[in-house]
């Protein structure tokens, strides 16, 4: 199953709302989630099921979608949110991860 | 502290060998799916390898099927990757990643492979 993720980057100010998609070659159900991973460190688990936040995640961060389609929102970007961002299908085997989203602050 | 620590990255020829390990502490690896997944320089992630809580069950990436091999040491709560005739293609930092349901929700700090003459 691939997953396509939509932008490769984006550029936003301090409290703009950013939006990601991930849309995957067949249908996944609801079983997809989100990372983030800083310059450097490992990737951080932000969401999974599609919209269930990870504990102590910001609530800025937020979820949705079914089957193929996919949003990752970050209601007020702040200046810690610069990161690259990944989904990842974990619908069936093998496991796969859009791309990633390079989010930088303008 | 819940966490993963991974080992055994380094610098080696095409065609050789090495032994990754992930040791685990503040939880069983024995009761828990693990995963590897690497990250080659500038790149993105890609899953390599699974091993389901029964110790047994192996799921690998057509890129290393045949190559590495995934497995645990329950005494030691440590899972391990042996990866045999490496490539150039395999330099990456590889990431030991633990199953939390439908999501991957506890990763190591990575360890780095450079497979280079």
């Amino acid at each position: 199953i691939q997953l396509t993720q939509s932008p490769s980057s984006l550029s936003a100010s301090v409290g703009d709302r950013v939006t990601i998609t991930c849309r995957a070659s067949q249908g996944i159900n609801s079983y997809l989630a989100w990372y983030q991973q800083k310059p450097g460190k490992a990737p951080k688990l932000l969401i999974s099921i599609a919209s269930t936040l990870e504990s102590g995640v910001p609530s800025r961060f937020s979820g949705s979608g079914s089957g193929t389609d996919f949003t990752l929102t970050i209601s007020s970007l702040q200046p810690e949110d610069l990161a690259t961002y990944y989904c990842q299908q974990l619908n069936s085997s093998p496991l796969t991860f859009g791309g990633g989203t390079k989010v930088e602050i303008k | 502290e819940v966490q993963l620590v991974e080992s055994g990255g380094g610098l080696v020829q095409p065609g050789g060998s090495l032994r990754l390990s992930c040791a685990a502490s503040g939880f069983t690896v024995s009761t828990s799916w693990m995963h590897w997944v690497r990250q080659a320089p500038g790149m993105g992630l890609v899953w390599v390898s699974r091993i389901k809580s029964d110790g047994i069950s192996t799921t690998y990436a057509d890129s290393v099927k045949g190559r590495f091999t995934i497995s645990r040491d329950d005494a030691k709560n440590t899972v391990h990757l042996q990866m045999n005739s490496l490539r150039a293609e395999d330099t990456a930092v590889y990431y030991c990643t633990r199953d939390g349901s439908y999501s991957l929700d506890l990763w190591g700090q990575g360890t780095l492979v450079t497979v280079s003459s």
